[in-house]
């Protein structure tokens, strides 16, 4: 059965204080795997696709990276304007090449 | 920019009432889907369409309809709201199947 496992469900950083979320995803023909941003009452942003085990991805503070198995979304020296909850999606071939979502991790930035 | 917008925002229903969400975007995108997003679940897919006058069933269509009557519009119609129905309810919309989908904000549905 497709599915993605993010973690951990939270996480709360000191300002500057680097870490990594996980996205770890079972799927038939992955054709892509996209990371979002979602602030509260919003709908989720757009941050990355990854198509292929070993590509990474930077934007700004942001680093994602792909194996076989899971992706890491690392964030480098975070800032309280980071504080959000992010979201992985795997890309399958059912429904359409449906995006299959993860329950995503929400991060808080404390300054 | 536009980009997906959603209305309305925010709306209470009663059980069995019916009602339809609308969904417009502006980037010519072809695909387009309705999703829902409910506390502790992902996001899962209700209806999608591939094109103008198309649509599909995604993982959980049941007690919902859709229609794609121009490229632009995506209309998402409760026929009669059961309190299951009380969600997040986004659309979305991309190029091609596996481009970045693009998120409107949603609208809050509350059913009793």
């Amino acid at each position: 059965e497709d599915q993605v496992t993010q973690s951990p469900e939270a996480l709360r950083l000191q300002e500057g204080e680097s870490s990594s979320l996980n996205c770890s995803y079972t799927v038939s023909g992955l054709r892509g795997l996209f990371w979002y941003r979602q602030d509260p009452g919003k709908g989720p942003e757009f941050l990355f696709t990854l198509y292929s085990a070993g590509e990474e991805k930077e934007k700004e503070r942001l680093k994602a990276t792909l194996t076989k198995k899971e992706s890491f979304l690392h964030i480098t020296a975070p800032k309280p304007e980071d504080s959000a909850t992010y979201l992985c999606a795997v890309q399958g071939n059912k429904y359409g090449n449906q995006f299959y979502f993860g329950t995503g991790t929400s991060l808080t930035v404390i300054p | 920019n536009a980009g997906v917008t959603q209305t309305p925002k925010f709306r209470v229903l009663k059980t069995g009432q019916s009602m339809t969400l609308l969904c417009a975007q502006d980037m010519n995108h072809e695909y387009m889907y309705w999703y829902r997003q409910d506390p502790g679940m992902g996001l899962r897919l209700i209806h999608y369409s591939v094109g103008e006058g198309t649509t599909a069933k995604g993982e959980v269509p049941d007690g919902y309809n859709v229609s794609r009557l121009k490229k632009q519009n995506f209309l998402l119609g409760l026929e009669s709201a059961a309190p299951s129905q009380t969600s997040v309810y986004f659309c979305a919309s991309s190029y091609s199947s596996n481009q970045p989908q693009h998120f409107g904000d949603g609208t809050r549905l509350s059913i009793l």
